[in-house]
C-alpha cells in the first residue's frame, strides 16, 4: 500500500513566524514531490515541486526533501493570514500505480491557521 | 503559465438527468488529465485518469458507465455524470498533466436536487 502521511493539524502559528509542514511517504523508489495549498472551496493550487535531496527555496517558500529518511517538508517564513488553507502533499511513485503513469498519490493535508 | 478551466463552475440539475462537465487546459498541451471529486472536508479522490486518443482508466469503485470521459484532444477532456442522482452531489475538479506536474482547474460544484 503506498502511502503518503501528514498531520491533519490544525497547525497554528502566529503571523510572521516560521510555518512547518511535514510529510512522509512509504514507498523508497519515489522521485517526484509536491505540494498543493488548497483554499477552503477552491481546487489545489501548486506551490512547489522537488526532486533531488536538499533545499529548494521560492519567495517565502522552502520545500525540504530527504530520501534517505522519506520525508518533505515545507517552510512558509513570515507567515501571513492568507497563508491559512490546507496544505496537500503529493508524491509520484517509480511505477504506476494500477493507473495511468503520474498518478499522485496525496496525504490528506495539513490545515495551517495563520493568526493575526 | 499552466492555467487549467472547468466549465461550468456550477450546475445544479434534477435527478435523473445528464451533466457535462469541460476541462481545458489553456495554454499547454496535456498528455494526460486527471478527474477527481471531493466531498466536503474530505481528501481528493482519484476517479479516472484520461489520455488523449484512448479509453479512460477509472479508480476502483467508480462507475464508468456512470461518469463518462472523453478525452477528445491534447487541450480538452469531458466528463458526464450520467443520471445523476442527489448522492453525486460534489465538488468535481480536472487537473491536467505535463511533465509529471498536475496543475488543477478551478473546479465544478454539481448540486442533484
Amino acid at each position: 500500500q503506498k502511502e503518503v502521511e501528514q498531520n491533519s493539524g490544525p497547525l497554528s502559528v502566529p503571523e510572521g513566524a516560521i510555518a512547518s509542514l511535514n510529510c512522509t511517504y512509504s514507498d523508497r523508489g519515489s522521485q517526484s514531490f509536491f505540494w498543493y495549498r488548497q483554499y477552503s472551496g477552491k481546487s489545489p493550487e501548486l506551490i512547489m515541486s522537488i526532486y533531488s535531496n536538499g533545499d529548494k527555496e521560492d519567495g517565502r517558500f522552502t520545500a525540504q526533501l530527504n530520501k534517505a529518511s522519506q520525508y518533505v517538508s515545507l517552510l512558509i517564513r513570515d507567515s501571513q493570514p492568507s497563508d491559512s488553507a490546507t496544505y496537500l502533499c503529493a508524491v509520484i511513485g517509480p511505477f504506476n500505480y494500477g493507473g495511468s503513469q503520474g498518478n499522485l498519490i496525496f496525504g490528506k493535508g495539513t490545515k495551517l491557521s495563520v493568526k493575526p | 503559465g499552466a492555467v487549467v478551466s472547468q466549465h461550468p463552475s456550477r450546475v445544479i440539475c434534477k435527478s435523473g438527468t445528464s451533466v457535462k462537465i469541460e476541462c481545458r487546459s489553456l495554454d499547454f498541451q496535456a498528455t494526460t488529465m486527471f478527474w477527481y471529486r471531493q466531498f466536503p472536508k474530505k481528501s481528493l479522490m482519484l476517479m479516472a485518469t484520461s489520455n488523449e486518443g484512448s479509453k479512460a482508466t477509472y479508480e476502483q469503485g467508480v462507475e464508468k458507465d456512470k461518469f463518462l470521459i472523453n478525452h477528445a484532444s491534447l487541450t480538452l477532456s469531458t466528463l458526464t455524470v450520467t443520471s445523476a442522482h442527489p448522492e453525486d452531489s460534489s465538488f468535481y475538479i480536472c487537473s491536467a498533466s505535463v511533465q509529471e506536474t498536475q496543475y488543477f482547474g478551478p473546479g465544478t460544484r454539481l448540486l442533484v436536487l
